[in-house]
């Protein structure tokens, strides 16, 4: 069945440190891909998406290539902030049938 | 402004009771999820819904009914068959229409039972 895979955490990195959080699915057909992010005690708020293979989502410095080849959407971010604390799940929907699959999610602490 | 709301944010009950948590959306989408969040873990579907008047269960429904008798709402009721409800439930809507299917989450509501 459909799945996504997401590295574990909790991941600790410094102010202005390179991020890749990486993650990789399972699904037949050709799925979109999404990052959600969610700050402690609120919902999961949509950061980028991609509907079809090479599509790049962006968004607040974040970004995210959905590489068909090798199954994987992996979140990047150049220099992070403390601001980014927060956890972030890479999440799947097939076009029909309207299941959403997400990852365990990965926990992010910048620290100053 | 659109959105999801779920109220209350914080709700306390006592063992064997029942609970209804509300979720309200006015994005117009027609399909509406509840999930359940334990600390440090990921998103368990437990019911959703793709029109009104029908709905399915997720993964862990068993403890859990829900209803759709208008579009923009979805309750979830806790009853005291859930051997374990202390948790954070999450509700979602998408719109089946177009590409992608994003979903859009309300801020939750955390249940705490003793």
């Amino acid at each position: 069945g459909d799945s996504v895979t997401q590295m574990e955490g909790p991941v600790t990195l410094s102010e202005e440190a390179f991020l890749t959080i990486n993650c990789t699915y399972t699904a037949t057909g050709y799925p979109s891909l999404f990052w959600y992010v969610q700050y402690p005690g609120e919902g999961l708020q949509l950061l980028l998406k991609a509907t079809k293979a090479d599509d790049k989502g962006s968004n607040k410095g974040f970004e995210a290539t959905y590489r068909k080849e090798t199954t994987s959407f992996h979140l990047e971010k150049g220099s992070v902030q403390v601001s980014d604390s927060a956890v972030y799940f890479c999440a799947l929907s097939r076009h029909t049938g309207n299941q959403f699959y997400f990852g365990t999610g990965t926990s992010l602490t910048v620290i100053p | 402004d659109g959105g999801i709301t779920q109220s209350p944010k914080y709700l306390f009950r006592k063992e064997g009771q029942n609970v209804t948590l509300s979720c309200e959306q006015n994005l117009n989408h027609d399909a509406m999820y509840w999930y359940r969040q334990d600390p440090g873990q990921g998103l368990r579907l437990i019911y959703y819904s793709q029109i009104v008047n029908d709905f399915q269960k997720g993964d862990i429904a068993e403890g859990y009914s829900v209803s759709r008798e208008k579009k923009e709402s979805f309750p979830l009721t806790v009853t005291s068959a859930q051997k374990n409800p202390t948790a954070f439930y999450l509700c979602a809507s998408s719109n089946q229409q177009g590409s992608g299917y994003e979903q859009y989450f309300g801020p939750g509501t955390r249940l705490t039972v003793t």
